[in-house]
């Protein structure tokens, strides 16, 4: 399967800081691209679609970068609540292949 | 009903036994994914549905798992003469169209092979 990478972290920042994360992943033909959030024991949820000119939900902006074939996610003033794993989703779309899911990066948000 | 439902939501089993997994994803949704996941652990790809077939098969662990899906609906994931190993939370996840739309997961199922 292609693969979805990312930093695991954690990521141990203070509330009200910004934090980035990056995600790459390597097949070209990828079509659509996602940002899920999984809280401790519990099922992944989206958080939000990254769309080729960048998008923006309250204090979360999404990018992409078809080039070099990165997504970022930017959270700014953070919030205890926002404690969870962050995981990348890309979806090729064409052929046999569904949704890649990266490993995840761990963000802990510090009171 | 609104979301993607798995049942049983927990299920202890002894080692040697086989288990059936139940995913009842969302009407109309045509793709349907199976992983798992293992304590603190990322999520490991199993296996993904088109409408009643499955055009990828390759993360499925061993010839002990499989699944199958009917009426482009209910998908059941079998483990036969399950090993401890096998413990983790399994997820079921569909999708409108494969290719544009976002997933969404149920609940999961956590096995325990004791």
């Amino acid at each position: 399967r292609k693969e979805v990478e990312q930093d695991p972290g954690p990521f141990n920042v203070p509330e009200g800081a910004t934090v980035a994360f990056n995600c790459t992943y390597s097949n070209s033909a990828s079509q659509s691209f996602f940002w899920y959030r999984q809280d401790c024991r519990k099922e992944p949820k989206l958080l939000m679609s990254v769309y080729s000119s960048g998008n923006e939900d309250g204090r979360f902006t999404a990018q992409l970068n078809r080039a070099s074939q990165y997504i970022s996610l930017l959270i700014r003033d953070s919030k205890l609540s926002d404690s969870a794993t962050y995981l990348c989703v890309v979806n090729s779309g064409g052929g046999a292949d569904g949704l890649t899911f990266g490993k995840g990066t761990h963000l802990i948000i510090q009171p | 009903g609104a979301g993607v439902s798995q049942s049983p939501s927990n299920k202890v089993t002894e080692k040697g036994k086989d288990v059936e997994l139940r995913c009842d994803p969302i009407s109309g949704h045509t793709a349907l994914y199976w992983y798992r996941q293992s304590l603190g652990q990322g999520l490991e790809f199993l296996i993904y549905f088109q409408g009643n077939s499955a055009p990828d098969k390759s993360g499925l662990p061993s010839d002990r798992f499989s699944a199958e899906r009917t009426g482009g609906s209910v998908s059941t994931l079998t483990i036969q003469r399950t090993q401890q190993e096998d413990s983790a939370v399994y997820l079921c996840a569909s999708s409108m169209e494969k290719g544009v739309t976002e997933a969404f997961f149920g609940q999961g199922t956590r096995l325990t092979v004791v």
